[in-house]
């Protein structure tokens, strides 16, 4: 069981918006602690898409855009394209158990 | 050009020790913390620790403590990390990770290839 909690998968169309939910609590989070967000293929390494919440190092796309409110944070990817279907994760810090922590990922599908 | 790149994969077996490398180019290698994180098959990432080349201040998960051991060699800008006592739960790829920035809480702004470790009898 994860400390951040994301959904297992979410699918659209292309073209379509969709967005990853990270529910955390008031020890990470809720806190104030960063989220950051990164893309996994199939066989390579996570690459970051957003940090600090909200800013997207160059070269990623503008399609791509993080937010946070309160205990939980969220990516929103627009204008969907087949190229987008990976997994991804969000990550912040715990200070309850002073520890960097993961979300558990969510797999991404292009319909 | 900012690049890790870690040593090739690994077969172990359950109860041997194995230690991974991870050579920095593009940057001087002092400035920035080194983070480990492995992936097991079918799972997600999960952090392990991290170190500083510049003093060797280590953190280590809760859950590896006693287990693993992070180094750095400055004179050939290279991290290491060894994991022991390996049972099969410790199959996975390992990766290295520069923090982004030099103090702080941080993010990982490059990644290593990755480094397949197959624990087996």
């Amino acid at each position: 069981q994860s400390v951040l909690t994301q959904p297992p998968s979410v699918s659209g169309a292309p073209g379509q918006r969709v967005t990853i939910s990270c529910t955390g609590s008031s020890s990470n989070i809720g806190a104030g602690y960063d989220v950051h967000w990164y893309q996994q293929f199939p066989g390579t390494a996570p690459k970051v898409l957003v940090y600090r919440n909200s800013n997207r190092p160059s070269g990623v796309p503008d399609r791509f855009s993080g937010s946070k409110s309160g205990s939980s944070a969220s990516l929103a990817i627009t204008g969907l394209q087949a190229e987008d279907e990976a997994d991804y994760y969000c990550h912040s810090y715990d200070s309850l158990r002073d520890s960097v922590v993961f979300g558990g990922g969510t797999k991404l599908t292009v319909l | 050009q900012l690049q890790l790149v870690q040593s090739g994969a690994e077969v172990k077996k359950p109860g041997a020790s194995v230690k991974v490398s991870c050579k920095a180019y593009g940057y001087t290698f002092s400035t920035n913390g080194i983070t480990w994180v492995r992936r097991a098959p079918g799972q997600g990432l999960e952090w392990m620790g991290w170190i500083s080349p510049s003093n060797g201040n280590t953190k280590y998960a809760q859950k590896f403590q006693g287990r693993v051991i992070m180094t750095t060699d400055i004179s050939t800008g290279t991290a290491y990390l060894e994991l022991r006592r390996l049972t099969s739960d410790d199959t996975a790829v390992y990766y290295c990770a520069r923090n982004a920035e030099v103090r702080g809480l941080n993010w990982y702004d490059t990644w290593g290839q990755g480094t397949l470790v197959t624990v087996s009898s």
